[in-house]
């Protein structure tokens, strides 16, 4: 299986802030991965496709870069709305794999 | 806008079978290039993909839950179900359907579901 470890696994940030969060893959998996965001209680939604592709409808504060085994989500400028869990996912090989989530809150 | 909507018991003994149904809303699982697919997330933990398929036929589950796993297509009332034999307390978790090309654009409220005699 390939492992995506995303770093930090918590971050502390005010609104305002540019954050990023790292997301590294154990094996090249080109640009076949893709960012939700998570709130408790709640399903995650697609933040980003293809590790740059951001989806319909969300906000352009939400970036991602990268390819192979190594990829960045970027909020340029944070939103109360915000402060949530983000997952990596990688979807170039069977079975699809999820990094362990960074969880964004208030500093 | 594709819904999705998990539906099944909430509490499973131990050895028995978990099963769950996807009613999908407002397209159909046999159009497009969807993977139907479910996932499931430890309560306050991370994801795991269960696994997915395909009105085409194409079928890919995580090896770690393969020989228990079994996700259908019910064309006819548009329903994805998920079977998984032999249940134990690491079973315990919520339960997502969700659809998408490998990345998922869809995903249902979740259910979940707790295996305890």
């Amino acid at each position: 299986d390939i492992q995506m470890t995303q770093s930090p696994s918590t971050l502390s940030a005010s609104v305002g802030d540019r954050v990023t969060i790292t997301c590294r893959a154990s094996q090249r998996i080109s640009s076949w991965l893709a960012w939700y965001q998570q709130k408790p209680g709640k399903a995650p939604t697609l933040l980003i496709s293809r590790a740059s592709s951001l989806q319909g409808g969300v906000p352009s504060r939400f970036s991602g870069s990268g390819s192979g085994t190594e990829f960045t989500l970027t909020i340029s400028s944070l939103q109360p709305d915000d402060f949530a869990t983000y997952y990596c996912q990688q979807y170039d090989n069977y079975p699809y794999t999820f990094g362990q989530g960074t969880k964004l809150d208030f500093k | 806008q594709v819904q999705l909507q998990e539906s099944g018991p909430g509490l499973v003994k131990p050895s028995q079978t978990l099963s769950l149904t996807c009613a999908v809303s407002g397209g159909s699982i046999t159009s497009g290039a969807n993977f139907w697919t479910w996932i499931r997330q430890d309560p306050g933990k991370g994801l795991e993909w269960i696994g997915h398929t395909s009105y085409s036929g194409k079928t890919s589950y995580n090896p770690s839950l393969k020989s228990r796993v079994l996700i259908s297509l019910d064309t006819a009332q548009n329903q994805i179900s998920l079977k998984l034999t032999s249940v134990t307390a690491a079973d315990t978790a919520v339960y997502y359907c969700a659809g998408g090309v490998g990345f998922i654009d869809y995903w249902g409220q979740g259910t979940l579901v707790t295996v305890s005699s």
